[in-house]
């Protein structure tokens, strides 16, 4: 089976532009979720979608939003970037409550 | 609320050392699911191992080892003999096990360990 896959791995941005994100699962996954890891904060957990609808949050701004397709890809959406929005931000599809890591896009905000 | 704590920062062996990784968790629930992870310098998380709360077997897999010990609230990671090839940081995660919580991690803030030759 296939893993994770993320893209873009890498992008680099400016203040005030807005960025989307792609994951798409392990096939099978129905649950997607994106954590943000930072230096200063380490691996937060930014939101998780199951068949479409999101079932979880975290504590991040309404300028981070995510969805879910019917195939189970997920997007996340950053509006109006700051430059604390550089970070990694990871994907994570799970089955039967383990969760499995794509290789992370690097978002630089300058 | 959950919380993971790692108090080892940083880490730093002579291969073939034998090295723990501490881990101790908080929660309120009572079936939860505890998680070990691999960061290498790609940046990848690499999933170790998987505990459920009401297993308290030790398990051990090759080189690595984990004992978990509800009495301390204690999932810590042992590996024996280890190589340059471990050297990575390594997460300790937790996760409520109930349907309206869904599969959010709480991570703990990493231990870097770096294995010399």
């Amino acid at each position: 089976k296939a893993g994770v896959t993320q893209t873009p791995r890498y992008l680099i941005k400016t203040r005030g532009q807005q960025v989307t994100l792609s994951c798409s699962p392990i096939s099978g996954h129905r649950s997607v979720s994106w954590y943000q890891q930072t230096p200063g904060q380490g691996l937060q957990f930014l939101f998780e979608y199951f068949s479409e609808t999101q079932r979880n949050k975290g504590n991040f701004p309404g300028r981070f939003s995510g969805r879910q397709f019917s195939n189970s890809r997920s997007e996340m959406n950053v509006s109006t970037l700051e430059l604390g929005d550089s970070a990694l931000y990871l994907c994570a599809s799970s089955y039967n409550n383990e969760q499995f890591f794509g290789p992370g896009t690097r978002l630089t905000v300058l | 609320a959950q919380k993971v704590t790692q108090a080892q920062t940083e880490i730093s062996v002579v291969e073939k050392e034998d090295v723990t990784l501490d881990c101790v968790y908080e929660t309120r629930d009572t079936t939860y699911y505890l998680f070990w992870y691999k960061q290498p310098p790609s940046g990848e998380l690499v999933f170790l191992i998987r505990r459920n709360s009401f297993d308290e077997q030790n398990e051990i897999s090759g080189r690595y080892s984990w004992n978990f010990q509800k009495s301390t609230s204690s999932f810590n990671f042992t590996i024996t003999a280890s190589q340059v090839v471990d050297s990575a940081v390594y997460f300790c995660a937790l996760s409520e096990a109930k349907k309206s919580s869904g599969d959010k991690l709480t991570f703990g803030t990493g231990t870097r360990l770096a294995v010399r030759p």
